[in-house]
């Protein structure tokens, strides 16, 4: 069965600072994609980032960066220089094209962020 | 702004009564989505609608019902509420319903806060 761990329920730093959100998944296939979707106090969900499993590389996008990791089944997201804009709920997501779930979107429970000035 | 557009923003009703909530997908985007967001399941996938046609179903109980229209829009029905139906309902759209092998972005509207009194 797939599944997405977001170990860390709540986290606090202070504004610049680095922290890093971690994702750990499971699944048994060998094809299969990973998110990072953001909400804000708003409530909307904001797409961050989608990766293939087969596609290791690390990716940057601005202050924003994305480990993944195969070998332990991690895709951790890193905010450098943290900004109060950054506070919200931040969703790691699992899709699985092969299994029952045909793309649909299985999420953690969220690591909320709270970054003060 | 996703582009996918919801409505209402809020409903408050009361148990036992039947909503309706809409959803129109981005531009072009042909597959349609339902999420459950609540304190204690978290994120759910409810059910995918594709050019019209359900493509699969997740945990969406008897009472709820969708459908997609001729134009791409969505409805989600939900009858006989009960105090624990109380969520953000989110509707998502993507280009492609999602097949083997691969998986498209999935874009989120605002949601829907259900309130059942």
């Amino acid at each position: 069965a797939q599944k997405v761990t977001q170990a860390q329920t709540e986290i606090s730093v202070v504004e610049k600072e680095d922290v890093t959100l971690d994702c750990v998944y499971e699944t048994r296939d060998t094809t299969y994609y990973l998110f990072w979707y953001k909400q804000p106090p708003s409530g909307e969900l904001v797409f961050l980032i989608r990766r293939n499993s087969f596609d290791e590389q690390n990716e940057i996008s601005g202050r924003y960066s994305w480990n993944f990791q195969k070998s332990t089944s991690s895709f951790n997201f890193t905010i450098t220089a943290s900004q109060v804009v950054d506070s919200a709920v931040y969703f790691c997501a699992l899709s699985d094209p092969y299994g029952g779930s045909q793309g649909n979107l299985i999420f953690g429970k969220g690591t909320k962020l709270s970054v003060k000035p | 702004d996703s582009g996918v557009t919801q409505t209402p923003k809020h409903l408050i009703t009361a148990t036992g009564q039947r909503v309706t909530l809409r959803c129109s997908p981005r531009s072009g985007d042909l597959s349609v989505y339902w999420y459950q967001q609540s304190l204690d399941q978290g994120l759910q996938f409810l059910i995918q609608y594709y050019n019209g046609e359900e493509r699969a179903k997740g945990n969406i109980l008897e009472r709820f019902s969708a459908q997609q229209f001729p134009d791409l829009h969505s409805e989600l029905n939900l009858s006989s509420l009960e105090l624990g139906d109380s969520a953000l309902y989110f509707c998502a759209s993507s280009p492609s319903p999602g097949t083997s092998g691969y998986t498209d972005t999935q874009y989120f509207g605002p949601g829907t806060r259900l309130t059942v009194l």
